[in-house]
């Protein structure tokens, strides 16, 4: 069985840019979950998904921060413009039953 | 209420030694318990979880002891290993397949050869 997949792996911006990251879940999978882990911290869920619904988005920056997932399959996670302290590593999880599947994540440094 | 709060922030153990972390929770309808392990520049892996009906449950090398009464958990590691060096992360949730993990911080393990 395949694992979550996430692309890119690292990402260097200069803040004020914008940058979008792609999740690909196990197969089957309907709920799809967005952390942020920030050097030294735990994982930070910024958004949920059931399917192709929002389940919990209340830790999302929503005047930068959108994400989707239109098909209930992929999802992409976007940041608008970003800031300095947007540096961390974007994490992808997806279940089934409850337990969380983690893809390796995406390495961001705002410069 | 939300708060799973963890202990040691990090820890050394000599190779075959046993390593123990501790978590500890305030919220008494969390109901699923899990330990994720994070090697650097991977993902978090699910390790070994537990449910507040059992008091202990061991697979292989790792165990997790759970103390309803006093709202904590640990995880053990027997015959800890070099390649057990890793940070573990202890999680709580509330019940249902749309599980929303409350994360710890984390604990930061090395084991000396």
């Amino acid at each position: 069985e395949a694992g979550v997949a996430q692309s890119p792996r690292y990402k260097i911006i200069e803040k004020r840019q914008s940058v979008a990251f792609w999740c690909n879940p196990i197969s089957g999978h309907a709920t799809l979950y967005w952390y942020q882990q920030i050097l030294g911290q735990g994982p930070k869920l910024l958004i949920q998904f059931q399917n192709n619904g929002v389940v919990d988005d209340s830790q999302l920056p929503k005047d930068r921060f959108s994400a989707e997932r239109l098909k209930g399959v992929d999802s992409t996670l976007k940041i608008q413009p970003a800031k300095l302290e947007d540096s961390a590593v974007y994490l992808c999880a997806s279940s089934w039953t409850g337990e969380q599947y983690f893809g390796p994540g995406t390495r961001l440094t705002v410069t | 209420q939300q708060q799973v709060k963890q202990s040691p922030q990090s820890l050394i153990v000599q190779k075959g030694g046993i390593s123990i972390i501790n978590c500890a929770y305030e919220n008494t309808a969390f109901d699923y318990f899990p330990w994720y392990q994070q090697f650097p520049g991977k993902g978090p892996a699910l390790l070994i979880a537990i449910r507040p009906d059992v008091s202990e449950k061991k697979e292989g090398r790792f165990t997790i002891s759970f103390n309803k009464s006093a709202k904590q958990f640990s995880l053990h590691i027997m015959d800890s290993q070099p390649g057990d060096s890793a940070t573990y992360f202890c999680a709580a949730s509330l019940g249902g397949n749309n599980r929303k993990l409350i994360w710890g911080l984390g604990t930061s393990l090395a084991v000396n050869p």
